[in-house]
């Protein structure tokens, strides 16, 4: 079965610095791989999705996600964080080759301090 | 832009109700999907629906069964109440593109129900 790691259940930074959220994914496919956001009592909203294209996928609001097949990786960064960013994100993986369900992992709480 | 609504923000419930949350979408989407949110637990699946009457178990379905009688329309439904039942909802809907199968469509979710039973 296909599964999501997000290695940090909580990441502080400063306001103007760069983000960096982890995530490796195991998957016996190549994944179909998705970053999503959820701030304070709102649902759920892609960020940015990774589909067999171009490894280096770029999302909205400035993040962007490298594909690393040797590391199993989908780290999300941003050069600079801002206030507006503080929310839950969350990696997703494909469940299997062309499966539409979604894995997801458990979560990364972002915090932006001023 | 895809809408994807549900019933109800915030509900109370007391042990043993029969509870239904209901989800409708409007960008025809074939696929829907129910999932419970938990802190620290991330998204897990309780079910989904790839076409109208069909469905099919995700990782956590005991306690729930579900309904989709129209295209647009995916019900949860929660045969008899508990406690461990509180929790926030998610309700989601994707495509399926027919030709290409190895295609994964994101999904998108409505603003959630949270749920508490007393």
């Amino acid at each position: 079965a296909q599964s999501v790691t997000q290695l940090d259940s909580h990441v502080s930074v400063s306001e103007g610095t760069p983000v960096l959220l982890r995530c490796n994914y195991s998957s016996s496919y190549s994944p179909s791989l998705f970053w999503y956001v959820q701030h304070p009592n709102k649902g759920l909203q892609l960020l940015l999705k990774y589909t067999s294209a171009a490894t280096l996928v770029k999302g909205i609001n400035g993040f962007e996600a490298e594909f690393k097949k040797s590391e199993t990786s989908f780290h999300l960064t941003k050069p600079s964080a801002h206030m507006s960013d503080a929310a839950e994100y969350f990696c997703v993986v494909s469940d299997g080759r062309g499966a539409q369900k979604l894995v997801f992992g458990q979560g990364t709480r972002l915090t932006i301090n001023p | 832009d895809v809408k994807v609504t549900q019933s109800s923000r915030y509900l109370v419930k007391r042990t043993g109700e029969k509870v239904f949350l209901e989800c409708v979408q409007d960008m025809d989407h074939e696929n829907m999907f129910w999932y419970r949110q938990d802190p620290g637990l991330g998204l897990r699946l309780i079910y989904f629906s790839y076409d109208v009457k069909m469905k099919e178990k995700g990782d956590i379905p005991e306690g729930y069964s579900v309904s989709r009688e129209k295209k647009e329309r995916f019900s949860l439904i929660l045969e008899s109440a508990s406690t461990n039942q509180t929790s926030m909802y998610l309700c989601a809907s994707s495509l399926t593109t027919s030709g290409v199968p190895f295609l994964v469509w994101e999904q998108y979710f409505g603003p959630g129900t949270r749920l508490t039973v007393t």
